[in-house]
């Protein structure tokens, strides 16, 4: 079974430039994540979705971020115009239910200059 | 109080030596909760679900407490595989929240 697809790897973009990505969950889960991991730190919520429903963003800093996933399956998420402190990992992680075990994409790694 | 709030760590053991990791949690509602792995620039994954009281899996042993609300992992004879993070996570209401996460060293 196909898991969480998550593109770019990497991106090195600088400050007030924009980027996005993108994630394609696994085949039939419902509920997907975008998480925000800076080094040494746990994951963060950034939002959740319920098919192509909003769960929860109350920790998306909407000023800059945004995500959508349109068609209930694939998501993506954009920063713009991107900020030193936006330098962290983007997991993407997909369950069968909002408290169901997560699997997780490997992550797009943004470091921003 | 944090949501979810671990042993900061590090912890660094010996080969073999036992060690045990806890997590608080704020959310007295929260009926389930996990314990994942993250290998050093890699993402998290599932290393025990804790439902009831507590449970076990070989050499790793999950803890439940809902009094005191808080939850401990148990890993005795330590390998060097085991070196890793280890998050806390327990669901609230409709999302999961995670712990920063105790970082774990097994040395030779």
């Amino acid at each position: 079974e196909a898991g969480v697809a998550q593109s770019p790897r990497y991106k090195i973009i600088e400050k007030r430039q924009s980027v996005a990505f993108w994630c394609n969950p696994i085949s039939g889960h419902a509920t997907l994540y975008w998480y925000q991991q800076i080094l040494g730190q746990g994951p963060k919520l950034l939002i959740q979705f319920q098919n192509n429903g909003v769960v929860d963003d109350s920790q998306l800093p909407k000023d800059r971020f945004s995500a959508e996933r349109l068609k209930g399956v694939d998501s993506t998420l954009k920063i713009q115009p991107a900020k030193l402190e936006d330098s962290a990992v983007y997991l993407c992680a997909s369950s069968l239910s909002p408290t169901g075990e997560l699997f997780f994409g490997e992550g797009s790694r943004l470091t921003v200059l | 109080r944090k949501e979810v709030e671990q042993d900061p760590g590090p912890f660094n053991v010996p080969e073999g030596a036992t060690v045990a990791f806890n997590c608080t949690y704020s959310n007295s509602a929260s009926q389930s909760f996990f314990w994942y792995r993250q290998d050093c620039r890699k993402e998290p994954k599932l290393l025990m679900s804790v439902y009831s009281s507590g449970n076990e899996d070989g050499r790793f042993t999950a803890q439940l407490n809902r009094a005191s609300q808080y939850i401990s992992l148990l890993i005795r004879d330590s390998k060097l595989s085991d070196s890793a993070t280890y998050l806390c996570v327990v669901p609230r209401y409709n999302d999961m929240r995670f712990g920063a996460g105790t970082r774990l060293t097994v040395k030779p």
